[in-house]
């Protein structure tokens, strides 16, 4: 399947862990973002990444939050000392430039003990 | 700041039955518009866009929306539902070209009753 993979699809964390959501983009595809749905939600854009750069994080909390895009490997969403509040599903999209439609992947359903 | 609303919370329908899904944005300059469909357990796909041209935008699955710039809407629409039409249906926008942060409704549960 050549579509974006992410993974865990269910992540389970006590307060104060860290929850780390991983992300490969779609073959091809070098422009990687994150959203998150909190319950009754829409989906809210976190951040945009391409290879090794952070282009726009306007949408992740200040304190706790931080994502990256390594040269090689998925990319990483990772939240540190994790609260209640973080209990939410986190959806990774690709597209091959900014201008072309995300493609979404399954998300990441964490939930916080 | 953009936004995007979806009137139905939950709309539920009988097989054969004619849809429309509300969406208004309010946002004054030039607009990409999507609805994307999440079928149960499944990812977000993606239904149709708007970008330009003609406002009549047909996707897959018999889907279509309609772009009114006047009335701020996009709303979608199928003749006649099936029961694997059951999903959850997102509206989102965009700022149009060089944009890439979706703003998304709230989502629209639709379920089929045989």
């Amino acid at each position: 399947n050549a579509g974006v993979m992410q993974n865990p699809r269910h992540l389970v964390r006590r307060r104060g862990q860290e929850a780390r959501l991983r992300c490969s983009p779609m073959k091809g595809h070098s422009h990687v973002y994150w959203y998150r749905q909190l319950p009754e939600e829409g989906l809210k854009f976190m951040v945009y990444l391409q290879k090794e750069n952070i282009i726009d994080e306007s949408g992740m909390p200040k304190e706790r939050f931080s994502a990256e895009f390594p040269k090689e490997g998925p990319s990483i969403l990772r939240i540190q000392q994790v609260v209640r509040g973080d209990s939410a599903a986190y959806f990774c999209a690709s597209s091959g430039t900014a201008d072309q439609p995300q493609h979404f992947g399954d998300g990441t359903r964490l939930s916080i003990l | 700041a953009q936004s995007v609303s979806q009137h139905n919370h939950h709309v539920i329908l009988s097989e054969a039955a004619s849809l429309e899904l509300g969406c208004n944005y309010s946002y004054g300059g030039t607009v990409n518009l999507f609805w994307y469909v999440q079928y149960p357990g499944q990812h977000l796909q993606l239904l149709l866009k708007y970008f330009s041209g003609d406002p009549l935008v047909k996707g897959i699955k018999g889907f279509e929306a309609e772009f009114i710039k006047s009335k701020f809407s996009f709303n979608l629409r199928k003749p006649s539902v099936q029961w694997s039409d059951t999903a959850e249906y997102f509206c989102a926008a965009d700022s149009g070209a060089g944009s890439y942060q979706l703003t998304f409704g709230k989502g629209t549960k639709l379920s089929v009753i045989p």
